[in-house]
């Protein structure tokens, strides 16, 4: 069974640009979460989407968003890029059950270097 | 203060130790506690997961979770060079809501 397939692996863009990374969650899979991990914060919650809806939303700005399609794949999309945007990108996808959240399965990562 | 606290370390061992990698958490209402493996350059890895309090053993790995002290254990035996990674832990209230990690606690295991 394929696992969490994230591209691509690393980004190089400039302040001020836009970005679009993607991630392919395990077969099956419905939610899907992206996270973005920095030294100094850490893991931090970016938002959940399920059926093509966002079900849950952390505490980022609107140059943050995302979008799922119909087979469960989904984007996120940073605008307007800066500086502190530098960081891991990560996709988590989770079955559809009753303990879905203690069994997410994470991807590699997108490594975005914003100069 | 943020919800999942940890030291972020390193923890340096010898193979062979004990390792005791700890977290504090203050959300009375999390029920499900996780503990994830990173290594460089990599995706988090589910190690163990556990339901309010009480212990849990995989082979070398055990889970500790004490809400009444809202403290957050793993217990690693006979350490392994292999073991040197990121240990990331986790709250949930379960349901819909998202995990909140901690920071994560660096560990070297040296031959």
């Amino acid at each position: 069974k394929a696992g969490v397939t994230q591209t691509p692996r690393y980004l190089i863009k400039t302040r001020g640009q836009q970005v679009t990374l993607s991630c392919s969650p395990i077969s099956g899979h419905r939610s899907v979460s992206w996270y973005q991990q920095t030294p100094g914060q850490g893991l931090q919650f970016l938002f959940e989407y399920f059926s093509e809806t966002q079900r849950n939303k952390g505490n980022f700005p609107g140059r943050f968003s995302g979008r799922q399609f119909s087979n469960s794949r989904s984007e996120m999309n940073v605008s307007t890029l800066e500086l502190g945007d530098s960081a891991l990108y990560l996709c988590a996808s989770s079955a559809d059950s009753p303990r879905r959240n203690t069994e997410a399965f994470f991807g590699q990562g997108t490594r975005l270097t914003v100069v | 203060q943020k919800e999942v606290e940890q030291d972020p370390g390193p923890l340096s061992v010898p193979e062979g130790a004990i390792v005791s990698l700890n977290c504090t958490y203050s959300n009375s209402a999390f029920q499900y506690f996780m503990w994830y493996r990173q290594y460089s350059r990599k995706g988090p890895e589910l190690l163990m997961y556990t339901y309010s309090s009480g212990n849990k053993e995989d082979g070398r790995f055990t889970a500790q979770v004490d809400k009444s002290s809202k403290y957050i254990s793993l217990f690693i035996r006979d350490s392994q060079p292999s073991d040197s990674a990121t240990y990331l832990c986790a709250g949930s209230r379960g349901g819909s809501y998202i995990p909140t990690f901690g920071r994560g606690t660096s560990l070297i295991v040296h031959p």
